[in-house]
């Protein structure tokens, strides 16, 4: 069974610009989750997915980031546009339901975003 | 949001139990504990997770002191592959069942 895949593995921009980032979640997971890793600091959640519903995007950074799950499958996270500092590592995760027993999430191996 | 605090790093002999401790005294009574290892340049992969009770599965043992403010993750018989970032995680259970994730302990496998 495939995991969790995203696109692009890198990903090297020039500030101002816009990229789309791609997650594709183990089928049959309704929760997708987005996290991303800013140097030097720790994984931060960004937003849960439970199908195409935002279940909470409390942790986007600000209105240059637009995440999307249409139809409930594949997830993309856009940035516009894109600045110094949204340079990082972008980590995508899906899940069953977790609150029938706690089941863990799958990450994918992540996106390398720099921003230059 | 409960916070984990972690050593930042440690060395452990190959063939040895390596023994990873945890600090998450703000964690709440519906919280679970997950831990996590992220091994160079590949995404988070998931160890073991516990609420109360003492866990152990086919990778490691999870031990939870019986106020949940702490735990210990073991790994029984350490290996060169086990060298990895490890993350002790705090979940909600309800909601978004978000992970908050630490800085994490580097474990460095000895030969």
């Amino acid at each position: 069974e495939a995991g969790v895949t995203q696109f692009p593995s890198h990903s090297v921009i020039e500030k101002g610009q816009t990229v789309t980032l791609r997650c594709d979640p183990i089928s049959g997971h309704d929760n997708l989750y987005w996290y991303r890793r800013v140097m030097g600091k720790e994984i931060k959640f960004l937003l849960h997915f439970v199908k195409e519903s935002k279940q909470d995007e409390s942790g986007m950074p600000n209105n240059r980031f637009l995440a999307e799950r249409t139809g409930g499958t594949y997830s993309t996270l856009k940035v516009q546009p894109a600045e110094l500092e949204d340079s990082g590592v972008y980590f995508c995760a899906s899940s069953q339901d977790p609150g029938v027993g706690n089941t863990e999430a799958f990450f994918g191996q992540g996106t390398r975003l720099t921003v230059v | 949001d409960a916070k984990t605090t972690q050593p930042p790093s440690m060395d452990c002999a190959e063939g040895r139990a390596a023994n990873l401790p945890c600090n998450h005294s703000t964690i709440s009574g519906n919280e679970y504990v997950y831990w996590y290892r992220q091994i160079h340049s590949q995404g988070p992969q998931y160890i073991i997770h516990g609420l109360k009770n003492n866990e152990t599965n086919e990778m490691a043992s999870l031990i939870i002191t019986e106020d949940r403010k702490s735990s210990t993750l073991i790994l029984p018989h350490a290996t060169l592959r086990d060298t990895a970032v490890y993350y002790c995680i705090v979940r909600y259970t309800s909601g978004t069942y978000k992970y908050i994730f630490g800085t994490g302990t580097r474990l460095k496998v000895l030969a």
